[in-house]
């Protein structure tokens, strides 16, 4: 079964601090994962996206890794500031004969604190 | 880089009434169209895919006769929420993608809310 496990369910940092995101998926065939920031009420905005052979991709201060082989993914966030407090949502996509699936992990709501 | 807009933003309606959701997409031509739904503090829910001129394929779960998707050109695909009902109140979000790309584009979301 297709799934995106997401961990932790939520998190509280203070401002400047480093925190990492964790996501671990059952996705097959694997196309790509890519990470969303949804900030309250507002529709997700991609972070990054990284297919089967790339291992890190970076967005300014959001950095993401892939390990294709264990299947995980994480987003490290450096130096936190208070409007990166949004839920992150890990996203998997299957490639079924020329469709894309997308699998939605559950989500990290991040809150960093002054 | 693509836009994908919804209208409204967001809705007040009385219980029982019709409400309908626009999706656009402004600067490209979207084949396919998802509308997903959103409770609080919950992720993203997958209602229907549709693709221009076709019929939209729902998910195990969503009422079609309910939730009317029309997908009538490639920038355009509209959510009716039929005779709605206070439990349909919830955070609804299109996203849009093209023929020849995997990415996709998400709107603002519309917020209804059903009284």
């Amino acid at each position: 079964k297709n799934q995106v496990e997401q961990s932790p369910q939520s998190l509280i940092i203070l401002e400047g601090k480093n925190c990492t995101l964790q996501c671990n998926y059952t996705v097959s065939p694997f196309s790509n994962l890519r990470w969303y920031k949804q900030d309250t009420g507002r529709g997700p905005v991609s972070l990054t996206i990284m297919t089967f052979s790339e291992n890190t991709k970076s967005n300014g201060r959001y950095t993401a890794t892939l390990d294709a082989d264990t299947k995980q993914s994480s987003l490290h966030i450096t130096a936190s500031q208070l409007s990166d407090s949004a839920s992150y949502i890990c996203v998997v996509s299957a490639n079924v004969a020329g469709t894309y699936k997308y699998i939605f992990g559950t989500g990290t709501r991040l809150k960093v604190l002054a | 880089g693509a836009v994908v807009s919804q209208h409204p933003s967001w809705v007040i309606c009385k219980s029982g009434t019709s409400v309908k959701i626009e999706c656009r997409s402004l600067d490209f031509q979207a084949t396919t169209m998802f509308w997903y739904r959103q409770f609080p503090k919950q992720s993203l829910m997958l209602m229907a895919t549709s693709n221009e001129g076709s019929k939209a394929t729902y998910e195990q779960g969503v009422e079609k006769d309910k939730f009317l998707i029309n997908h009538a050109s490639l920038t355009l695909s509209t959510l009716t929420v039929t005779s709605a009902h206070p439990e349909d109140s919830s955070f609804y979000i299109c996203s849009a993608t093209t023929s020849d790309s995997y990415e996709q584009y998400f709107g603002p979301g519309t917020r209804l809310t059903v009284t």
